[in-house]
């Protein structure tokens, strides 16, 4: 069964940049979607965007454009999402989500999530 | 962007309840949507796709219903690990958008 591992909790001043991994364990990238999804405390989800590594395509939300970037790497058989310039609005738990069903299927939901990483952005 | 919203924000119930939440959305995604049950500290774990089919492994007292713009999660017969948060989530079209959540406590 394919788990997805991320990265630690990291702390960031404003102004820097942090860089998160989504590791799956235990099983390969394959043909599908992963999305990025963020959750501020006491607030729902917000969706950042996708990465399909196969092909490789991303696709952003546009409060995201230019400042997250979405890449994968397959023969780690990971994903990574980069967001810079922070401020404390970015402070979030952020998770890797793969999607239900291979992507020639089209949009799905989220079957597999990842833990979470507690991105904190404080001076 | 597609506005989802659920509700109630809160709902308090009894074991053995049969409650149900509701998620509109402010354009009609057909039968895009998503529902998660998500308990703290935990990532969340999906329930139902294409509004009424049930993810593998999920009991069958969790059902879901509606189309367009109007939704439902049911759950009949609550049991002590139901009581968590819930969130619907269109993929209809990017942006996808989640509900704020719907919190369901023990009365």
């Amino acid at each position: 069964q394919l788990q997805l591992v991320q990265s630690g909790a990291e702390v960031r001043k404003p102004g820097s940049s942090v860089k998160v991994s989504c590791k799956a364990s235990g099983g390969s990238l394959s043909n599908y979607a992963f999305s990025w999804v963020r959750q501020a405390p006491g607030q729902g989800f917000e969706w950042m965007g996708m990465v399909v590594p196969m092909f490789p395509s991303t696709n952003y939300a546009q409060k995201f454009e230019g400042r997250a970037t979405f890449t994968a790497d397959r023969s780690m058989n990971a994903v990574f999402l980069e967001l810079t310039s922070l401020t404390s609005e970015d402070t979030a738990v952020y998770f890797c989500a793969r999607d239900r069903a291979p992507r020639h299927y089209g949009d799905d939901a989220f079957e597999i999530w990842g833990q979470g990483t507690m991105v904190t952005v404080s001076s | 962007d597609n506005q989802m919203t659920q509700s109630p924000s809160i709902l308090s119930a009894s074991v053995g309840d049969r409650v149900t939440i509701t998620c509109r959305a402010s354009q009609s995604i057909s039968s895009w949507l998503a529902w998660y049950q998500q308990k703290p500290g935990r990532a969340p774990k999906l329930l139902i796709y294409k509004a009424s089919t049930l993810q593998t492994g999920v009991p069958s007292r969790f059902s879901g219903s509606g189309s367009g713009t109007e939704f439902t999660l049911t759950i009949s017969g609550l049991q002590t690990e139901d009581f968590a948060t819930y969130h619907c989530q269109q993929y209809d079209r990017y942006p996808y958008t989640f509900g704020q959540g719907t919190k369901l406590e023990i009365k």
